[in-house]
């Protein structure tokens, strides 16, 4: 089972659809979560972090439910300019020090049509 | 100009050949990441550097080396190249200081091919 995972898609959909994207983790002590964005052939920026109450930045809500090891990310009023691929991310800590060390869902594609 | 710069950004090379991928960074971060990209793999970690002289290998450090030259320096080698590690390679640093110490700032990336 992959650490990470995520339904590659592709997404397709129309300007001002709402669209949400879902990931799985498998490990359990996992204690930071974020959505990381990549254009293509470009390098993956941060999106947002995703915090246990749920946090919105925009038309952007990240959602994660740690007893189900599941994080969410709501794209709402969909632009031509969200069209890239989302990357969910999971990191992990040993002994209350955080190792910097992300670990990356393969990516899911969305593309927004006018 | 880009906190984080890769050279070459593009290259074509032959098994057997001896690679070297430099990143360098003026963020004046202390952890320091090389990735690769592979489609529908995602980004896999291949060393990584939590201070100049700190190296470690990440799950796919196999027919890879890499040095630490300085704390703004990151190079990554292939020793002898091999078609199977044709893919995207990006490097990344992040900093324990700040409040998102996690969060990562990565290089443009360097396409290698090998034939």
């Amino acid at each position: 089972r992959k650490e990470v995972e995520q339904d590659p898609g592709p997404f397709n959909v129309p300007e001002g659809a709402t669209v949400a994207f879902n990931c799985t983790y498998s490990n359990s002590a996992s204690q930071s979560f974020f959505w990381y964005r990549q254009d293509c052939r470009k390098e993956p920026k941060l999106l947002m972090s995703v915090y246990s109450s749920g946090n919105e930045d925009g038309r952007f809500t990240a959602q994660l439910n740690r007893a189900s090891q599941y994080i969410s990310l709501l794209i709402r009023d969909s632009k031509l300019s969200d069209s890239a691929t989302y990357l969910c991310v999971v990191a992990g800590y040993a002994g209350g020090t955080s190792y910097g060390k992300l670990t990356f869902g393969q990516g899911t594609i969305l593309t927004v049509h006018p | 100009d880009a906190d984080v710069t890769q050279t070459p950004r593009n290259r074509i090379t032959k098994t057997g050949k001896r690679i070297m991928l430099e990143c360098s960074q003026t963020k004046g971060h202390d952890r320091m990441y090389w990735y690769r990209q592979d489609p529908g793999l995602g980004l896999r970690l291949i060393y990584y550097s939590f201070d100049v002289k700190d190296i470690n290998k990440g799950e796919i450090s196999d027919g890879y080396s890499v040095s630490r030259q300085a704390q703004a320096k990151f190079s990554l080698s292939l020793e002898s190249a091999i078609p199977n590690q044709t893919a995207l390679y990006f490097c990344a640093t992040s900093d324990l200081s700040s409040g998102f110490d996690n969060e990562q700032f990565f290089g443009p990336g360097t396409r290698l091919t090998v034939l």
